[in-house]
């Protein structure tokens, strides 16, 4: 079945500037979403279509695309941004959905 | 205010039947498509399937089709996650979310309930 590849972790201090990967085949013909999920709460949208951002996200949160890798950029890192992320996309004939494994990103 | 609110947390053994719901207010509950989505414990999410409740038209994805049934009663703007036979393996909290445009099946989840915890266990 389809997979999209995410690294398991990411760390990094506050104020620096923390990036996901999510790759995958199909990711030139479809577009990309990414979440943010912390402990007990339900997952937040938080870059959709790549690389807009739903109102409300703050700025320092940016997506970007190139080829079969889009990119979740969190810029000027705070500890409230701890959490795990998760891409989304769908299958190269966009039947069906799926999500990237996840990962955690931790504030040092 | 768009809202997704679940049933309460569910505790079953295994080789029973359950069916767990989503109710949506807030908006044209019939325009957007409603999916699931999976997280075992300490795991990732999975996307399971997704529903249309204007026309009941559903997706699944591979890994769940013929695992669990996705439904919708529009007259009551909820949807519907059901299994015929649970297995241990289908312990973990199971979310419902609203694709982000109107009659669109593409987008992301915009608004997500709040969770069901199902827990199958003899």
């Amino acid at each position: 079945s389809y997979e999209l590849t995410q690294p398991p972790s990411v760390s990094v201090s506050p104020g620096q500037t923390a990036r996901i990967t999510c790759s995958a085949d199909a990711l030139p013909k479809q577009y990309a979403y990414w979440y943010q999920q912390k402990p007990g709460q339900a997952p937040v949208l938080v870059i959709y279509k790549d690389s807009e951002r739903p109102s409300g996200i703050p700025e320092r949160f940016s997506g970007s695309s190139s080829g079969t890798t889009v990119t979740l950029t969190i810029s000027g890192v705070q500890a409230e941004d701890e959490a795990d992320y998760y891409c989304q996309s769908a299958d190269s004939s966009g039947t069906y959905g799926v999500f990237g494994g996840g990962t955690k990103l931790t504030v040092l | 205010e768009v809202q997704l609110v679940q049933s309460g947390a569910e505790v079953k053994k295994p080789g029973e039947s359950l069916k767990i719901s989503c109710k949506g207010s807030g908006y044209s509950f019939t325009s957007y498509w409603i999916g699931w989505v999976r997280q075992m414990p300490g795991k990732g999410l999975e996307w399971m399937g997704i529903i249309y409740p204007g026309d009941s038209d559903t997706r699944y994805s591979p890994s769940f089709q013929g695992q669990v049934t996705i439904s919708a009663d529009k007259s009551i703007s909820t949807a519907y996650l059901q299994w015929s036979s649970l297995k241990a393996s289908d312990t973990a909290m199971y979310y419902c979310a609203r694709r982000q445009y109107s009659g669109s099946y593409y987008g992301g989840f915009d608004y997500w309930g709040q969770g069901t915890l199902v827990t199958v266990s003899s």
